[in-house]
C-alpha cells in the first residue's frame, strides 16, 4: 500500500537560511509526487508536482523538489527562506493505476516556522 | 476562474445534529475528491466522486457518512449523527482530467466542522 512519511514534525530555521523538509514514500511503481503548503486556516495550495522526466522540479516561491527513486524520497529545498513561507507542508503521493486511481496519500505534515 | 469553492467555512453542530459539507468544483472539472483532516494529522482520503457515479467509497466510514455529487450543482458530504470524533477540517479537490498520469486536484479551503 502506498504510504508517505515526513520523519520531521517540526523545523526552525532563521530568514535567509536554506531549507530542507523530507519526504520519503512507499509505492510500488512510479509515483506521482506532490508538495502542498497550507497556511493557518487556509487550503492547501500546490508548490509542485512530479510525473515524470527531470528528477528535479522547480516549484512556485522559489521552491523545488528532487525525486530519488534509489531513495524513494522526494525531499522539498529553498535556498533562502522568508519569513512568509511559515506554514505547514505536506507532502503527497498518487497512484497511476489500480484501485486507489485518484487518491492521494499525505504525510502528516511538517510545520515551517521562520526566526526573524 | 473561480477556484474550488467550499461552504460553511465553519460549521458547529450538536452531537445528533446532521452535517452537510458543499463542494463547488472549479469550473468544467467534474471529478471530486473528499478528504478529512484531523488535528496534528495529515489528510486523509474519503471519497471519490464523478458526476452521479461514487467511484471509490472506501475511505468512508461505514455508517453515518455518505457522499454524492449530483449532475446539477455542487458535491454534498453528508455526516448524521454527528459525534465529537467528527470534529475536522474537511477539505473537497477537484480534476478536470481523470486521474491517472499528468492529473493535478486543485483543493478548496475547507469546512471546519466543530461537534459540541
Amino acid at each position: 500500500a502506498q504510504s508517505v512519511t515526513q520523519p520531521d514534525i517540526h523545523i526552525t530555521v532563521s530568514e535567509g537560511a536554506s531549507l530542507e523538509l523530507r519526504c520519503n514514500y512507499s509505492y510500488g511503481a512510479t509515483p506521482y509526487l506532490f508538495w502542498y503548503v497550507q497556511s493557518p486556516g487556509q487550503g492547501l495550495q500546490l508548490l509542485l508536482k512530479y510525473f515524470s522526466g527531470d528528477t528535479l522540479v522547480q516549484g512556485i516561491k522559489g521552491f523545488e523538489a528532487e525525486f530519488k527513486r534509489s531513495q524513494s524520497s522526494f525531499n522539498l529545498r529553498k535556498p533562502s527562506v522568508h519569513w512568509s513561507d511559515a506554514a505547514e507542508y505536506f507532502c503527497a503521493v498518487g497512484a497511476d493505476r489500480g484501485s486507489t486511481l485518484g487518491r492521494l496519500y499525505f504525510g502528516r505534515g511538517t510545520q515551517l516556522t521562520v526566526w526573524p | 476562474n473561480a477556484g474550488v469553492m467550499q461552504n460553511p467555512r465553519h460549521l458547529v453542530r450538536r452531537r445528533g445534529q446532521e452535517a452537510r459539507l458543499r463542494c463547488s468544483p472549479m469550473k468544467g472539472h467534474s471529478h471530486v475528491y473528499w478528504y478529512r483532516q484531523l488535528p496534528e494529522e495529515g489528510l486523509k482520503f474519503m471519497v471519490y466522486l464523478q458526476k452521479e457515479n461514487i467511484i471509490d467509497e472506501s475511505g468512508m466510514p461505514k455508517e453515518r457518512f455518505s457522499a454524492e455529487f449530483p449532475k446539477e450543482g455542487p458535491s454534498i458530504l453528508r455526516i448524521q449523527q454527528v459525534v465529537r470524533g467528527d470534529s475536522a477540517a474537511y477539505f473537497c479537490a477537484s480534476s478536470q482530467i481523470p486521474p491517472g498520469k499528468g492529473t493535478e486536484a486543485f483543493f478548496g479551503q475547507g469546512t471546519r466542522l466543530t461537534v459540541v
